[in-house]
């Protein structure tokens, strides 16, 4: 049992480039969720999904987009890279039985640090 | 909107010492409570949550933390601390009813020897 796995585990992209983070999760979790990690800052939610199938925009979405075509992977794209997505990028994933009411546990990856030059 | 405030960006204490940080929120309805660490290089791991029911919660590794609503405080308290506590740890809340996790910017603890 994995639990969240995040592929790859840093990257150096240049400004205008793109490029797609995966995130797979073997606990048969309904909710996923992506967050960027900034110092200072916390965690910040970008995207989310709430089961196959479907997505959702987080707090800070723009120049990001997302797709759970399979329950199990959420992936995260960036079409045109910016210095301001330099950041440490986090998967999680929650069961969703308690998500609607707010009490699950989020599991999360162990990130991906990203570099935009 | 909820807001999470976690009073002091860097926490230093001695080996054995008592470990207290802090975490208010800004909330007229009392959310879910949580308190997540983050070691080196890894990702967040949840240490404790208040959802109902005893307001002193206990967590992994000798943590506990109380919520006190009248103080819209849960403040996260360990009585010895250990070198392996060094960490940065994450106060959340969650709004009842709802599921978006807001996370405070995190208290980066040190332990001296």
């Amino acid at each position: 049992n994995a639990g969240v796995t995040q592929t790859p585990k840093f990257r150096v992209l240049k400004t205008g480039q793109s490029m797609t983070l995966l995130c797979a999760q073997d606990m048969n979790h309904e909710y996923m969720y992506w967050y960027r990690q900034d110092p200072g800052m916390g965690l910040r939610l970008i995207h989310y999904s709430v089961g196959e199938g479907t997505t959702a925009k987080g707090e800070v979405p723009d120049g990001y987009n997302v797709s759970r075509l399979k329950k199990q992977n959420f992936l995260l794209g960036l079409e045109s890279a910016a210095p301001s997505q330099t950041s440490v990028y986090f998967c999680a994933s929650s069961e969703g039985q308690g998500a609607r009411w707010g009490t699950d546990t989020q599991y999360f990856g162990p990130g991906t640090r990203l570099t935009v030059l | 909107a909820q807001s999470v405030t976690q009073l002091g960006s860097h926490v230093s204490v001695s080996e054995g010492a008592l470990v207290l940080l802090r975490c208010n929120y800004s909330s007229s309805v009392p959310p879910y409570l949580f308190w997540y660490v983050q070691y080196p290089n890894q990702g967040l791991q949840l240490l404790l949550k208040y959802t109902t029911g005893a307001t002193l919660v206990k967590g992994i590794n000798g943590f506990e933390a109380e919520f006190k609503k009248s103080e819209t405080s849960f403040h996260l308290t360990k009585p010895s601390a250990h070198m392996s506590d060094a960490a940065e740890y994450f106060c959340a809340v969650t709004p009842t009813g709802g599921f978006k996790t807001i996370f405070g910017a995190g208290t980066r603890l040190f332990v001296k020897a």
